[in-house]
Order: C-alpha cells, then structure tokens, then sequence
C-alpha cells in the first residue's frame, strides 16, 4: 500500500464543474502540500497545509489530520485548470513522499 | 518563471555514461531538493541540502550523488546511467529547510539509450 494515495486517478469534468480530489497518508506528517503539473511538465506548488483549510482564488485546500485526509477542491472550474494534481506529505526530515497524481481534464 | 533555474532542459545519453545536472536556487534560498519523475514510478525525492549540507536523503541510488556549492548552486551527478534512470529531475528551493513552499524548477528530461 502507497504511503499517500489519491483519488480519482483520472478526472473528467465541464467547465464550470466544482471538483474535488482526494488524498489520504498512512504515515505521520508535519505538513501537507498540493502541487500542480501543467501538461509541459512546469510544476507548482499550490499550497502546504498543516490543519485547517486555505483557500487561494478558486482553490481550496483542506485537511483533516485526525482522519489523515485532505481535500483538493476547484470552484468554477476552466479548461485552463487541466493538469495533473499531486498530493505529498513531508516527513520531519524536510523531505515529501508523493501521491501518484489524478489527472484532471476540464472540457470546455 | 520560479527564479530557479535548470541546465540543461534536454539530455539524451548511452547506457553507462555519466551526466551533471545543475540547479540554481531563487536568490536568498538556502535549501534545493532533488526530485526524480519516472512514468512508472512518479515523483520521488531524491535528497535535500542545506546552505552547503546535506540535510536528508531520500530513494537516492549510490550511483547518484550530489552537491551545494558555496554559491548554492546544486548540482546532481548520475553515473553508470542505465535505461530505467531515463526520467524527468526537478529541482526545488526553497527560503529555509522545513519550508512552506517549496519552488520547482522547469525540469531536465534525462533520456538514456
């Protein structure tokens, strides 16, 4: 079994579609990120959370460190939001250990 | 544009060689990560330095090594290439060790034939 594992792996949606992807951690984190991959490769780093919720533009971000859960979610969504969405948890040593990915795919 | 910058962006090679992959940190970063991502096996840290130290060590193969250099530029060298090592590696920096935000580079694709 994966340490962090996401969910859905694939993910179809209409634009203006609310989105939610998944990411669940068996291990014990000292934060959590949620990255960005843009079909050219480019990443970016959304957000890290430690608890709660975060919210930038229409992105939102929770996690629930009891459940060891948290939620990616994309309000309104645009074609331009189509990329691959990665869920990594960093460990005390400063290091992340990663999610394989769900691939989002916004059809106008 | 990141501020972190990767050279170079292409790299096609042979089974056996050996290849430096640089990295330079944002201005005033003191921390770069090493990241490989593979089609079969995602992205996987590799390892971190700190203003000149390593700091943690991820699935780094021995054949890999890598160092900070007084400037902060990192450099990652991988030796006896072999076709599985054929991946994308990123490079990240970030302000302090335990970051907020880690800011990626664009990336060398290695290509091993």
């Amino acid at each position: 079994k994966n340490e962090v594992e996401q969910s859905p792996q694939n993910l179809t949606a209409q634009e203006g579609e609310f989105i939610t992807i998944n990411c669940s951690y068996s291990v014990g984190i000292s934060a959590l990120h949620w990255l960005q991959q843009h079909p050219g490769g480019g990443i970016v780093s959304l957000f890290m959370l430690s608890s709660g919720k975060k919210k930038h533009g229409r992105l939102i971000a929770t996690i629930n460190i009891q459940e060891k859960h948290s939620s990616l979610h994309i309000t309104a969504s645009h074609p331009r939001d189509s990329a691959v969405y990665i869920c990594a948890v960093g460990g005390s040593q400063g290091n992340l250990i990663f999610g394989k990915g769900t691939k989002l795919s916004v059809k106008p | 544009d990141s501020g972190v910058t990767q050279t170079p962006k292409h790299l096609i090679t042979a089974t056996g060689q050996r290849v430096t992959l640089r990295c330079s940190p944002r201005s005033g970063d003191l921390s770069v990560y090493w990241y490989q991502q593979s089609l079969d096996q995602g992205l996987q840290f590799l390892i971190q330095y700190y203003n000149g130290e390593e700091r943690a060590k991820g699935n780094i193969l021995e054949r890999f090594s890598a160092q900070q250099f007084p400037d902060l530029h990192s450099e990652l060298n991988l030796s006896s290439l072999e076709l599985g090592d054929s991946a994308l590696y990123f490079c990240a920096s970030s302000v302090v060790a335990l970051p907020d935000t880690q800011y990626f580079g664009p990336g060398t694709r290695l290509t091993v034939l």
